[in-house]
């Protein structure tokens, strides 16, 4: 079965670059959220988006921007990178709008930041 | 914070033993959902129980979930040494919040 898909992999960004992770749910998911887990740290959610629209923001930082298009992918968009920023950043997906549906998630791009 | 809160933060057993991790949020919700996540590899959904639920299989996996303690326990019967990973609940409120994690070690 399909699964959520993230690219790259990986990523390696200097101080003061600008990355774009993209999303792509399983196929008929209209939901996607995004995530970051720092080293040894829990996953917070930065920010998801139901039909093309936003639908709820959590910790995202005010460099960060996401959005989703026609197709349902997602992309955000981190600019002015910090050393703090490198993580495992995460997109899930799920139909229906609400955190309450099963959340598919991909595998993660993980961002290191020089 | 509406964060899930896992116990214990680290348990180490025999395979073969049962492992169970328990959970304590602070918000109503409308479901609890557990999940696994190996050492810096992708987070893996396990199972979900909604708050209407008192108790749900899944092949090794046993979830009770108590709203009144707001509390959740995750059992794995008959571990094996691959069920070795941090397992994470999660609730919905009104945004998604994880846990802390418990790093369960399945001694072969």
């Amino acid at each position: 079965a399909a699964g959520v898909i993230q690219s790259p992999r990986h990523l390696i960004k200097e101080k003061r670059e600008t990355a774009t992770l993209k999303c792509y749910p399983i196929p008929r998911h209209d939901t996607v959220y995004w995530y970051q887990q720092g080293p040894g740290q829990d996953p917070q959610f930065l920010i998801s988006f139901y039909e093309k629209m936003q639908s709820d923001k959590g910790s995202i930082p005010d460099r960060f921007s996401a959005q989703q298009f026609s197709d349902y992918h997602s992309e955000l968009n981190m600019s002015s990178l910090e050393l703090g920023d490198s993580a495992l950043y995460f997109c899930a997906s799920s139909f229906g709008g609400l955190p309450s549906y099963e959340q598919y998630f991909g595998p993660g791009t993980r961002l290191t930041v020089t | 914070s509406q964060q899930g809160e896992e116990d214990p933060q680290a348990l180490s057993i025999q395979e073969g033993e049962n492992a169970t991790m328990n959970c304590s949020y602070k918000t109503s919700i409308n479901n609890l959902q557990w999940y696994r996540q190996n050492s810096g590899r992708g987070l893996v959904h396990l199972i979900l129980i909604r708050s209407n639920e008192r108790e749900k299989h899944s092949g090794r996996l046993r979830v009770t979930l108590d709203t009144s303690k707001k509390s959740s326990s995750l059992l794995i019967t008959a571990s094996r040494a691959a069920d070795t990973a941090s397992y994470f609940c999660a609730t919905d409120a009104a945004q998604f919040y994880f846990g802390t994690g418990t790093s369960l070690t399945v001694i072969p």
